[in-house]
């Protein structure tokens, strides 16, 4: 059974362009948590989605960034016109629907965006 | 709001030494506290939580941590060190008012085990 998988791994971007990092849960799992890494920072929580639907986003700020978990495919989440200030690890996890509240988040190696 | 501090930026210990890594909570309604373990350039790996019952949870690679609701503490554990377990720490709570389960995490803390 595969792990969470994200990728890119690595992106690198100029100020302006956009940035799409995309996430795959483990198989059955049918909620994704992003959260965001700032260097020697603890990881901040960003949206929570279950299939087709954004169920928090209270961590999402409030311009440029979108995150979204199709019936089918991957979770993206996308950001537009990045700053360096977005430059940071983007880390996905999963959750299986029945380990709501006591199961715990598996995660992924998480994508790490360099903006120039 | 739900937080989580860890106050310790690092900690140092000798291999084969106890090791202690602290965390206080601050929730609304009764906590669920996690700890993960993040090796360079890697995600977080799970390492044991805290639900209900016994307030001393065992973990994986010989980890424990010790409950205690009038202190809001879920402090780490460890009785003998190794180099390996050289990583960055993350204490983590959920609240059980929060309806999305998002986990909250504290800031980290570095152990570092010399030889």
């Amino acid at each position: 059974n595969a792990g969470v998988m994200q990728n890119p791994r690595h992106l690198v971007r100029r100020r302006g362009q956009e940035a799409r990092l995309r996430c795959s849960p483990m198989k059955g799992h049918s909620h994704v948590y992003w959260y965001r890494q700032l260097p020697e920072e603890g990881l901040k929580f960003m949206v929570y989605l279950q299939k087709e639907n954004i169920i928090d986003e209270s961590g999402m700020p409030k311009e440029r960034f979108s995150a979204e978990f199709p019936k089918e495919g991957p979770s993206i989440l996308r950001i537009q016109q990045v700053v360096r200030g977005d430059s940071a690890a983007y880390f996905c996890a999963s959750l299986h629907p029945t380990g709501r509240r006591t199961g715990e988040l598996f995660f992924g190696e998480g994508s790490r965006l360099t903006v120039l | 709001a739900q937080s989580v501090a860890q106050p310790e930026d690092q900690v140092n210990v000798a291999e084969g030494n106890p090791l202690t890594v602290k965390c206080t909570y601050s929730v609304s309604g009764n906590p669920y506290l996690f700890w993960y373990v993040q090796y360079p350039n890697r995600g977080l790996q799970f390492l044991l939580k805290y639900i209900t019952g016994d307030n001393l949870v065992k973990g994986s690679y010989g980890f424990e941590a010790e409950f205690n609701k009038s202190q809001t503490s879920f402090h780490l554990k460890k009785p003998s060190a190794l180099v390996s377990d050289s990583a960055l720490y993350f204490c983590a709570v959920v609240g059980t008012m929060d309806s999305s389960y998002k986990l909250i995490f504290g800031s980290g803390t570095r152990l570092l085990v010399r030889p």
